[in-house]
């Protein structure tokens, strides 16, 4: 099973700040097999980027996900408030598995 | 615009077996450009995945589970079910019904998923 990493837990910025998300996988895996998922209080998960890099459709484009290997991010550009949510990666190179989330508080 | 939304009972007695089905409406289940599945959520944790389903009734399953659980497809009713047996305390979570999106042949990622229902386990 590959383990998905995810730092920080928590992450306090003010809006329009760059918020840097990182997951680290315990074995390598291709690029088409990572996405990013948003989750607001309450709320199912959101599709935001498959493939480490597409934007799923209706994602602003703030919304940024890169890397290769074990180390991918996603990078929110410029923060909204809107953008208060936990934020999770995801494989699928063989049995799915999530990594532990990233909380993104806005100040 | 295509919808899923879970449906079953919200209360299960500890070894009774948990039971839902998630009807798809918006578009036809048999496509073959996508598996449909089932993640859960424990209250205050992160999300996994139980397992997914093509419509031809291959089955994929987390290894953690798979002793207990049994997912099934409908084309004639448009919908697919869980069945997990057995169950604890540990079982208590919101679980999603959700599409996946067919990427190299596998299970892919979930660009659709329901609003959620929460099943407690409790006597």
């Amino acid at each position: 099973e590959i383990v998905l990493t995810q730092s920080p837990v928590t992450l306090s910025l003010s809006p329009g700040e760059r918020a840097t998300l990182s997951c680290r996988a315990s074995q390598s895996f291709s690029t088409t097999y990572l996405a990013w998922y948003q989750q607001k209080p309450g709320q199912a998960p959101r599709l935001l980027i498959h493939g480490a890099s597409s934007r799923a459709t209706g994602i602003p484009d703030r919304f940024s996900g890169s890397g290769s290997g074990t180390d991918f991010t996603l990078t929110i550009s410029s923060l909204e408030p809107e953008d208060s949510a936990v934020y999770y990666c995801q494989q699928c190179g063989g049995a799915l598995t999530f990594g532990g989330g990233t909380k993104v508080e806005i100040k | 615009q295509l919808q899923l939304q879970e449906s079953g009972p919200g209360l299960v007695k500890p070894s009774e077996t948990l039971s839902l089905t998630c009807p798809v409406s918006g578009g036809s289940i048999d496509r073959n450009s996508y598996y449909w599945g089932w993640i859960r959520q424990p209250p205050g944790k992160g999300l996994e995945w139980i397992g997914s389903i093509y419509y031809d009734g291959s089955t994929y399953y987390n290894p953690s589970l798979e002793r207990r659980v049994t997912i099934s497809v409908d084309t004639s009713k448009n919908q697919f079910s869980l069945k997990l047996t057995s169950v604890t305390a540990a079982d208590t979570a919101v679980y999603y019904c959700t599409r996946h999106v067919r990427v190299l042949e596998w299970v892919g990622y979930m660009d659709v998923w329901g609003k959620g229902t929460t099943v407690t386990v409790s006597s």
